[in-house]
């Protein structure tokens, strides 16, 4: 069975410019997940799909983070404008809706704000 | 909120068992699990346990909970240089499946 995609691996932008993350789950998985994970520290979740809609975005700061997931597959994870302490790994994970065990990440985005 | 703690780091030598420590505050946390992350990798899924068992063995792994005092901990038998990575703890609490993790410990296994 193919893993999580997520592209890109690496991206590098100036402060205030805009950035998105897309990420393609495992077939068949209802819940998508975008965690965040600065360095030294472990994922913290931004925002919880269940097909297309939005279950949990309450740490989602959502002045300049915006994601969807259209037609309940896909989801595009968005960063408008991008801050310094936005650099991190954004994962990707998706679930057959078990509790936690069917969970499968991706390897991630490095974005590294400049 | 929850909160998870582990301890940063801890060093073994090749063959010595090595146990990572995890303590949690939710208690009505249903499901932990521990992850393991290699360098540039996404984490991957060691064993998790459910609340209400003591403990859970898959082959080199032993994991430990004392739902009393809120501490899970992992044991990992014959400790190899391949199991040097970084090793998060998670709980899994009623609402929803949504993971919180633990800042991870950096296990270094010294030939």
């Amino acid at each position: 069975e193919a893993g999580v995609a997520q592209s890109p691996r690496y991206k590098i932008i100036e402060k205030r410019q805009s950035v998105a993350f897309w990420c393609n789950p495992i077939s068949g998985h209802a819940t998508l997940y975008w965690y965040q994970q600065i360095l030294g520290q472990g994922p913290k979740l931004l925002i919880q799909f269940q097909n297309n809609g939005v279950v949990d975005d309450s740490q989602l700061p959502k002045d300049r983070f915006s994601a969807e997931r259209l037609k309940g597959v896909d989801s595009t994870l968005k960063i408008q404008p991008a801050k310094l302490e936005d650099s991190a790994v954004y994962l990707c994970a998706s679930s057959d809706g078990g509790y936690g065990y069917g969970y499968t990440f991706g390897s991630g985005t490095r974005l590294t704000v400049v | 909120g929850e909160d998870v703690e582990q301890s940063l780091f801890l060093s073994v030598r090749e063959g010595d068992s090595s146990v990572i420590n995890c303590t949690y505050t939710d208690s009505s946390s249903t499901y932990l699990y521990w992850y393991k992350q290699e360098p540039g990798a996404g984490l991957q899924l060691l064993t998790y346990i459910f609340s209400n068992m003591d403990m859970k063995q898959d082959q080199r792994l032993t994991v430990l909970l004392n739902k009393k005092d809120k501490h899970l901990s992992l044991r990992i038998a014959d400790t190899q240089t391949g199991d040097s990575a970084i090793y998060f703890c998670a709980e899994s609490a009623d609402a929803g499946n949504m993971l919180t993790f633990g800042g991870g410990t950096r296990l270094m296994v010294k030939p």
